[in-house]
């Protein structure tokens, strides 16, 4: 069973307006929460994560998430993008496997394109 | 430091053929995870691996098959390529020590085309 789920698969936007991409996760879930970029042509890499501690995680580029309890969210905002922030954003919970360990569980991705 | 490598970056098959993918990662890195991209699908976990030896099942094992005879090495294998298998295939890799917690680290993909 999906433990997190993208609302939106595409989001275009102008240049340097702001931007917000939902993720939303499964309350029976552990809480660690992760977003992931990936560039055209490119592997994912780590863009951010929440642990514990303060619910506002930034990023080295601009971006930050909000750990929301209540409302079982973690979404991803950036106040004003750049063109060279095209690309496929995931959101990833650890769920629980069957043996025990935790396995990074990714919602479908939303494609964020920004236009001139 | 090269990460986690896959090979071979892009491979066309014909359907009933077989073909391996081999991931390494050089960073003593204890799971690693083998998944695969479609559109509108996002990632699916196929295999992954807790340690040298040991292999599970994920999300969408049928048809593929694993092993991990050494720690930095983690072999996907398809022993009769279909067309459904037509994607591209991420192998992941991430220390223990930090639990659920762990980043993941990718490689950059295997395009994969089934004919």
């Amino acid at each position: 069973a999906q433990s997190v789920t993208q609302l939106d698969s595409q989001v275009p936007v102008f240049e340097e307006a702001p931007v917000e991409l939902r993720c939303n996760y499964s309350s029976s879930v552990s809480v660690y929460l992760f977003w992931y970029v990936q560039y055209p042509n490119q592997g994912l890499q780590l863009l951010l994560k929440y642990l514990s501690g303060s619910t506002l995680v930034e990023s080295i580029n601009g971006f930050e998430a909000e750990f929301n309890k209540s409302q079982t969210s973690f979404h991803l905002r950036k106040p004003s993008v750049h063109i060279s922030d095209t690309a496929e954003y995931f959101c990833a919970v650890p769920a629980p496997s069957t043996g025990g360990s935790y396995i990074p569980t990714f919602g479908r991705g939303t494609s964020l394109i920004v236009h001139p | 430091n090269a990460g986690v490598t896959q090979t071979p970056k892009f491979r066309v098959l014909k359907t009933g053929q077989s073909m391996t993918l081999l991931c390494a990662q050089d960073m003593n890195h204890e799971y690693m995870y083998w998944y695969r991209q479609d559109p509108g699908m996002g990632l699916r976990l196929i295999h992954y691996s807790v340690g040298e030896g040991t292999t599970a099942k994920g999300e969408v094992p049928d048809g593929y098959n694993v092993s991990r005879l050494k720690k930095q090495n983690f072999l996907l294998g398809l022993e009769s390529a279909a067309p459904s298998q037509t994607s591209v295939y991420f192998c992941a890799s991430r220390l223990t020590s930090g639990g659920s917690t762990g980043e993941l680290f990718f490689g950059e993909g295997s395009r994969l085309t089934v004919l």
